[in-house]
């Protein structure tokens, strides 16, 4: 079965263009998880969603940023304007609603933004 | 709030050699998780815990669960080089355990 999958894996842009980065879960998980990763923060939850409903947003760290889930394989995540210091790995990661705790990762989308 | 404290921040080994690490809450936790992380890929699960005093095996890896529920360790034995990559350990938030709270990593060189 294949993995989490991401879209784009790198994306470079300037200050104030809209960024949107895409994710497609492992099929059959219904829960499915947005997060950030910086050097000084680590790995920071943004949003995550149930049976495509977002369940908790605290996380996101401003207007900014939001986040949508239209259907069970596929999420997608904007940032508008972008900003440098949204500069990061993104990453999506998928797990089951059996109760375990395991979330499976996709390969991150590196983002950059001048 | 619930904090992960991992030691040591990194470390650099020669092939061949036992590497032990730690992961230490103010907190209580009723699960461990040991992720890797390889360079320019997203963290994989390795070892889950849920049971205090519990030892677990994955191949050369080793992880247990404190008996305090406060800390647990990773062991990997006879390091090569594709251990490189970073080291977290994640525990479910307490208020909701589909929140993960995750320690800021273990990186790991090793040279050949």
């Amino acid at each position: 079965d294949a993995g989490v999958i991401q879209s784009p894996r790198h994306e470079v842009t300037e200050m104030g263009q809209e960024v949107t980065l895409r994710c497609k879960p492992i099929s059959g998980h219904d829960y499915l998880f947005w997060y950030r990763q910086t050097m000084m923060r680590g790995l920071e939850l943004l949003i995550y969603f149930n049976n495509n409903v977002p369940i908790d947003d605290s996380g996101m760290p401003e207007d900014r940023f939001s986040a949508k889930m239209p259907n069970a394989s596929f999420s997608t995540l904007k940032i508008q304007p972008s900003e440098p210091r949204d500069s990061a790995v993104y990453f999506c990661a998928s797990s089951l609603g059996t109760g375990t705790e395991t979330q499976y990762f996709g390969p991150g989308t590196r983002l950059l933004v001048l | 709030g619930q904090q992960l404290n991992q030691s040591p921040q990194s470390m650099f080994i020669q092939e061949g050699e036992d590497v032990s690490m730690n992961c230490t809450s103010s907190s209580i936790f009723n699960t461990w998780l040991w992720y890797k992380q390889d360079p320019g890929e997203g963290p994989v699960l390795l070892i889950a815990l849920y049971k205090a005093g519990e030892l677990t095996s994955n191949g050369r890896l080793t992880a247990q669960f404190g008996i305090t529920r406060k800390d647990s360790f990773l062991n990997i034995s006879a390091s090569i080089p594709s251990d490189v990559g970073i080291y977290f350990c994640a525990g479910p938030n307490a208020g909701n355990n589909r929140k993960l709270i995750w320690g800021l990593g273990t990186s790991l060189a090793v040279n050949p």
